[in-house]
């Protein structure tokens, strides 16, 4: 398997501008997981999926974010105005109910790191 | 994958020594930890995790201590390697919700 996959991998983008951010999870895995990482504040859990329906978005800023998953094997993350404060780096993670050694083991992309001017 | 920020505690030890990187986390209600290692450029991997109905867990070459009176967690690597080096971030979560990561400790292992 491939792993997880993001696209794209960088993407610079003006303030105002909306962002589409792409995950493919590894086959198979019914949990994924969006997270946002930044110097000033680590790594945050921003939503996370099960069998594709939203199961915790608390994490989401505010309603300029949004996140999809159509289907099992893709999802979206969508920043529509993108502001500066919205550059990091973002993560997207699948894992799967494992009996023997946990609960959840999580894998994660290279993530996309987005600069917003 | 960018690492967490200037100012993260950093572990120095040299190659062959042990390791103990610590965590204390702040929700007495979580019942599963997970270790992760970041390396520069990349995405958190995952290490080992444990339940809170376990105190030690060991894998290849990593323990994983929780003491729960206290809150704390504490990651154990044997005979590190230069390869050991990275970012190790400890997580704490609800019954898989509210996955809430620590700040990292950086490993640096000198030859």
């Amino acid at each position: 398997d491939a792993g997880v996959i993001q696209s794209p991998r960088h993407e610079v983008t003006e303030m105002g501008q909306e962002v589409t951010l792409r995950c493919k999870p590894i086959s198979g895995h019914d949990y994924l997981f969006w997270y946002r990482q930044t110097m000033m504040r680590g790594l945050e859990l921003l939503i996370y999926f099960n069998n594709n329906v939203p199961i915790d978005d608390s994490g989401m800023p505010e309603d300029r974010f949004s996140a999809k998953m159509p289907n099992a094997s893709f999802s979206t993350l969508k920043i529509q105005p993108s502001e500066p404060r919205d550059s990091a780096v973002y993560f997207c993670a699948s894992s799967w109910k494992s009996g023997t050694s946990g609960i959840y083991e999580q894998y994660f992309g290279p993530g996309t790191r987005l600069t917003v001017t | 994958g960018e690492s967490v920020g200037l100012h993260l505690p950093t572990l120095s030890v040299q190659e062959g020594d042990n390791s103990i990187i610590n965590c204390a986390y702040s929700n007495s209600a979580s019942d599963y930890f997970i270790w992760y290692k970041q390396e520069s450029g990349k995405g958190p991997q995952f290490i080992i995790d444990i339940r809170s109905n376990m105190d030690k867990r060991q894998g290849q070459r990593v323990t994983v201590l929780l003491n729960k009176t206290v809150k704390h967690l504490s990651l154990q690597i044997a005979a590190t390697q230069p390869g050991d080096s990275a970012v190790y971030f400890c997580a704490e979560s609800n019954y898989g919700q509210n996955f809430v990561f620590g700040p990292g400790t950086r490993l640096s292992v000198l030859p």
